[in-house]
């Protein structure tokens, strides 16, 4: 079963509105961290934010905010006031955490297309 | 700052050569990966490293081989290549989940390379 589930493949939306980019995962340890990632069409990978999972507080910068649910499993990203640059693929990622330890290994969701038209 | 630097940042080959990517980091990680991104798939994990001379397989092993004789450096080895390899490699490094604070888990990533397998 696919450890972060992102749903939405695409989403194509105009400048200046606001979009949500959704992101579910699933473990069964009590601690882990989540990640969001932005690709660029020049193709490097981004990181954005890590939140862990003692840390419910959602989290604004700028115009990005993001959205932690434990109850829901979920870890949504909004993009405020969208802007032309902010057309990519975004990822949101996994970080399990065993016996303190979590051998750094991520799992990513598929990604989320976002394009923004002018 | 280089951060993490692949190279090649192309390759064609043929069906059967051979070749071996390089990663390189100046960050002083631990821990280093290497993954490959295909359409609609996200990323996923084909080895990775938690330290100098050690290697583990992650999701999607077979047909590679790796090698980190140095703490900055990871190789990824393709002894035959197959049309299926076709494929965008990443890099990333990261410290490890011990000793890393506040930027324990984050994995940073390279450009990476688009290796075309004819």
């Amino acid at each position: 079963a696919q450890k972060v589930t992102q749903a939405q493949t695409e989403i194509s939306v105009v400048e200046k509105e606001d979009v949500t980019l959704d992101c579910v995962y699933e473990t069964r340890d009590t601690t882990y961290y989540l990640f969001w990632y932005k690709q660029p069409p020049s193709g490097e990978l981004v990181f954005l934010i890590r939140r862990n999972s003692f840390d419910e507080q959602n989290e604004i910068s700028g115009r990005y905010s993001w959205n932690f649910q434990k109850s829901t499993s979920s870890f949504n990203f909004t993009i405020t006031a969208s802007q032309v640059v902010d057309s990519a693929v975004y990822f949101c990622a996994l970080s399990e955490e065993h016996r303190g330890s979590t051998l750094g290994r991520l799992y990513f969701g598929r990604g989320t297309q976002l394009t923004v038209w002018p | 700052n280089a951060g993490v630097t692949q190279t090649p940042k192309f390759r064609v080959l043929k069906t059967g050569q051979s070749m071996t990517l390089l990663c390189a980091q100046d960050m002083n990680h631990e821990y280093m990966y290497w993954y490959r991104q295909d359409p609609g798939m996200g990323l996923r994990l084909i080895h990775y490293s938690v330290g100098e001379g050690t290697t583990a397989k992650g999701e999607v092993p077979d047909g590679y081989n790796v090698s980190r004789l140095k703490k900055q450096n990871f190789l990824l080895g393709l002894e035959s290549a197959a049309p299926s390899q076709t494929s965008v490699y990443f890099c990333a490094s990261s410290y490890s989940g011990l000793a890393g604070g506040v930027a324990k888990n984050i994995q940073y990533f390279g450009a990476g390379t688009r290796l075309s397998v004819l």
